[in-house]
């Protein structure tokens, strides 16, 4: 099982439209967890963290589910500005970073 | 704040050559940074670990005398593709963990590197 799992998509939303993703993890020490959004042939840039009691920046929710490993992105009234692919990423302490594979957004007008 | 650059954006050398790969946190201190590695269409894929002052750990399958990497100060890393090869032709990226207090574990990215290998 891949240490972190996320479903590649591509998810096809139209503008205006609510989208949620998921990312799943198997080691349950991981520590801290992120949200990064990479443009195509452009480096990723840090989104959010996520928090134990879920945090919200404008149109961006994430929360994490300890219980079952998991932590969700929902980015509410899509703009054609959020296609890109969002990494889920996470740091079990020790300098251990780990990427998913990310999950690829592409909002049409 | 916590601005990381890379230079040089872009490189096209021959097969045999060595290239160098600059990068830079401008605006913090990072003891630690991070070389990465994309190809189309694939994640990230983590090469190595650079400590300011220490020897870098490198992940299982990168050759250490490949890529060699320095550390020099808090703001400086380097990385050397040393003899390049066509297949090593890939988006490097860096990054440096640290940055304001509470966000030490927050990596900021370089904007990478494009490496062709003719």
């Amino acid at each position: 099982r891949k240490e972190v799992e996320q479903d590649p998509g591509p998810f096809n939303v139209p503008e205006g439209a609510t989208v949620a993703f998921n990312c799943t993890y198997s080691n349950s020490a991981s520590q801290s967890f992120f949200w990064y959004r990479q443009d195509c042939r452009k480096e990723p840039k840090l989104l959010m963290s996520v928090y134990s009691s879920g945090n919200e920046d404008g149109r961006f929710t994430a929360q994490l589910n300890r219980a079952s490993q998991y932590i969700s992105l929902l980015i509410r009234d899509s703009k054609l500005s959020d296609s890109a692919t969002y990494l889920c990423v996470l740091n079990t302490g020790g300098f251990k970073t780990i990427f998913g594979a990310g999950t690829r957004l592409f909002v049409k007008a | 704040g916590a601005v990381v650059s890379q230079h040089p954006s872009w490189v096209i050398c021959k097969s045999g050559t060595s290239v160098k790969i600059e990068c830079r946190s401008l605006d913090f201190q990072a003891t630690t940074m991070f070389w990465y590695r994309q190809f189309p269409k694939q994640s990230l894929m983590l090469m190595a670990t650079s400590n300011e002052g220490s020897k870098a750990t490198y992940e299982q399958g990168v050759e250490k005398d490949k890529f060699l990497i320095n550390h020099a100060s808090l703001t400086l890393s380097t990385l050397t593709v040393t003899s390049a090869h066509p297949e090593d032709s890939s988006f490097y990226i860096c990054s440096a963990e640290g940055g304001e207090a509470g966000r030490r574990e927050t990596q900021y990215f370089g904007p990478g590197t494009r490496l062709l290998v003719l």
